[in-house]
Parts: structure tokens; C-alpha cells; sequence
């Protein structure tokens, strides 16, 4: 079975601050990884994904995301917040080969304080 | 293009009535997905389609609930006899191949339920 912990249901953070929100996975074999955003009253949003290749994944709205392998993370990041910014953010995993959904985290909360 | 689109975007329905949630993928997705969101929780993930075929429904809460997807394009979701537990909104993705590719999916609106 495949799944996906976001420790922390919120984080906050001062604008013109880097941030992180964590994620970190578990599957079978090799993962398909990817962060979402949600804002109020929206649908999600793809923000990035890794699928293989260089460990550093960069997206959209100036967000990054680090693969690492050996502590099973996907940590989303980005060097300095926006009060824009703030809003739900998803980390997502499904297995690459074979047949899987993807699995969501719950979800964690981002408010960036001006 | 046209991203992905969900109706009605609200639905107020009385305890035990029939619903039908609609969503029009991205055209050219041949896999298209129904999730969950309930307050405070994360996607609940219940059907898939690989074009009109519906090869897991595990995710279905119950047997009161369906799904249907015609011409390889649009898609319904039924709920029957309807709860007060099944208030959540019911979001729609589409993306293309499933089984392989690291193809992310697109997601609509969402149609927010509220069974009175």
C-alpha cells in the first residue's frame, strides 16, 4: 500500500521568508510525486511533480520540491513566502510502474503573514 | 483550453433524495477521476475511469453510490437515497493515460454538496 504523511496540519511563516511544507511517502517501488494547492473555494491546483531524473524539481509560482530518496521525502519549498501564497497545499505519491491511484495527504495549511 | 468543468457548482438536497453531480474533463483526457473532500480532511478518493470503463471502484463509500462515464468524455456521479454524511465536495480530475507516465491530473471546481 502506498501513502503519504504532511506532519504539520499548518504552517506559518513571515512574508519575504523561505518555506517549507514536508511531506514524506511510502511505496512499494519507485514513486510519481506531486504537490497540489488548493485556495479557498477552489480545485487543486498541479503545482510540480518528480518523475525521475534531477532531484531538484522546480514549478510553478517561483516552488520547489527536493526528492530524497533515502529519508522518503518530497519537501516543497520556496526560498521567499508571499502573503499570496497562503492556502492549502497537497502532497500526492502513486507507485510508477504498474497499476495505482494517486494518494493524497491531508493537506496543510500555508499562512503567510505580512 | 477549456480546463475542467463541474455542475452544478452547489446542490442543496433533502435528506434521502437522489443526485447527480456532472464533470466535463479536459478533452483529449482519457482518464478522469472522482475524489471527496470533506471538512477537514484530505481527498478520499472514490472512482476512476480509463475511458468508459471503470476498472476500480474500491474508493465507492457504499452501494448508494455510481458512476458513469459515456463517450469516453463526460461523466456522473450518482448518490441515492442521500445523507447527511455524504455533505463534502465532490471533486472531478481528468488526465491523460493512466497506467503509465507520470501525467499529472487536472482538477475542476468542484461541486459542493449539503444534505439538509
Amino acid at each position: 500500500a502506498q501513502s503519504v504523511a504532511q506532519p504539520e496540519d499548518q504552517v506559518n511563516v513571515a512574508e519575504g521568508n523561505p518555506l517549507t511544507v514536508k511531506c514524506t511517502y511510502s511505496v512499494s517501488g519507485n514513486p510519481y510525486l506531486f504537490w497540489y494547492v488548493q485556495y479557498p473555494n477552489r480545485g487543486l491546483q498541479f503545482l510540480l511533480k518528480y518523475i525521475t531524473g534531477d532531484n531538484l524539481v522546480k514549478g510553478s509560482y517561483g516552488f520547489e520540491a527536493e526528492f530524497n530518496k533515502s529519508q522518503t521525502s518530497f519537501h516543497l519549498k520556496k526560498p521567499s513566502a508571499l502573503v499570496s501564497d497562503s492556502a492549502l497545499y497537497f502532497c500526492a505519491v502513486r507507485e510508477n510502474s504498474g497499476y495505482s491511484t494517486l494518494t493524497f495527504g491531508k493537506g496543510t495549511m500555508l499562512l503567510v503573514s505580512p | 483550453g477549456a480546463g475542467v468543468s463541474q455542475s452544478p457548482s452547489n446542490k442543496v438536497t433533502e435528506k434521502g433524495k437522489d443526485v447527480e453531480l456532472r464533470c466535463d474533463p479536459i478533452s483529449g483526457h482519457t482518464a478522469l477521476y472522482w475524489y471527496r473532500q470533506s471538512l477537514g480532511q484530505g481527498l478520499e478518493f472514490l472512482i476512476y475511469f480509463q475511458g468508459n470503463s471503470a476498472p476500480d471502484k474500491s474508493g465507492l463509500p457504499s452501494d448508494r453510490f455510481s458512476a458513469e462515464r459515456t463517450g469516453g468524455s463526460v461523466s456522473t456521479l450518482t448518490i441515492q437515497r442521500t445523507q447527511q454524511e455524504d455533505s463534502a465536495v465532490y471533486l472531478c480530475a481528468s488526465s491523460f493515460f493512466f497506467s503509465t507516465g507520470g501525467y499529472e491530473q487536472y482538477f475542476g471546481p468542484g461541486t459542493r454538496l449539503t444534505v439538509t
